[in-house]
């Protein structure tokens, strides 16, 4: 599968835990993007990458929340002390700088339930 | 920062008819204007975008129109088929691989 993919799809956890998700951008894309999605609205955006290198983090995203591009590859958020309010799906897609097709491709999302 | 609005917020019409879903956005440095369809459970999916140099741009059934002065965008599909129920959310981004701003979304049902 050479798409943008997403670890885990689904996550259930209680108030006050901490998770981690993982996303893989297709091979070569060297723009990575996290969105959020709640019921009946649009994916908003919370922070993308290029390579390694955070280039703006939303000034939605709290300070619970971090994300890491450590090899310029696949790419983690983490939230820590979760809120019911951070039940959401939580989008991943990327994208290539290059001339030519640099439409941003979305994963299939991890489903984040918090208790 | 930039802001996109979007109506209808859902829309019903007979198979064959043409639906209409506009758009406007906020901040003039938006450049890139994609539409993205999205079936229930499903990642969105882009469908047709068009760039701020282009005024109309065409895709068999799709269609899409910027006036970049009054900073409205519209989204037209003709012939509409079951299989075009969804929601449609429209975007704005300074380029193609800029963070992408997205509408509201329109809940499109096409009604056999």
């Amino acid at each position: 599968d050479t798409g943008v993919s997403q670890n885990p799809r689904h996550k259930i956890t209680k108030r006050g835990q901490n998770v981690t998700f993982r996303c893989d951008p297709i091979s070569e894309h060297n723009r990575l993007y996290w969105y959020r999605q709640t019921l009946g609205q649009g994916p908003e955006f919370l922070t993308y990458f290029q390579n390694e290198a955070q280039l703006e983090k939303s000034r939605l995203l709290s300070d619970r929340f971090s994300a890491e591009r450590p090899k310029g590859s696949f790419s983690t958020l983490e939230i820590q002390r979760t809120e019911q309010g951070d039940s959401a799906m939580y989008l991943c897609a990327s994208s290539s700088t290059s001339a030519g097709d640099n439409e941003q491709f979305f994963g299939p999302g991890t489903r984040l339930t918090v208790l | 920062g930039e802001n996109v609005e979007q109506h209808p917020s859902t829309l019903s019409v007979q198979e064959g008819d043409s639906a209409v879903i506009k758009c406007t956005y906020s901040d003039s440095a938006s450049n890139y204007f994609p539409w993205y369809k999205q079936e229930l459970g499903k990642r969105p999916q882009l469908i047709i975008d068009i760039r701020s140099n282009v005024g109309e741009k065409k895709d068999q059934r799709i269609a899409v129109t910027l006036n970049k002065t009054a900073k409205h965008f519209s989204l037209h599909i003709t012939e509409t088929q079951p299989e075009d129920s969804a929601v449609y959310f429209c975007a704005a981004a300074e380029t193609s691989y800029d963070k992408v701003i997205f509408g509201p979304g329109t809940s499109l049902s096409v009604i056999p």
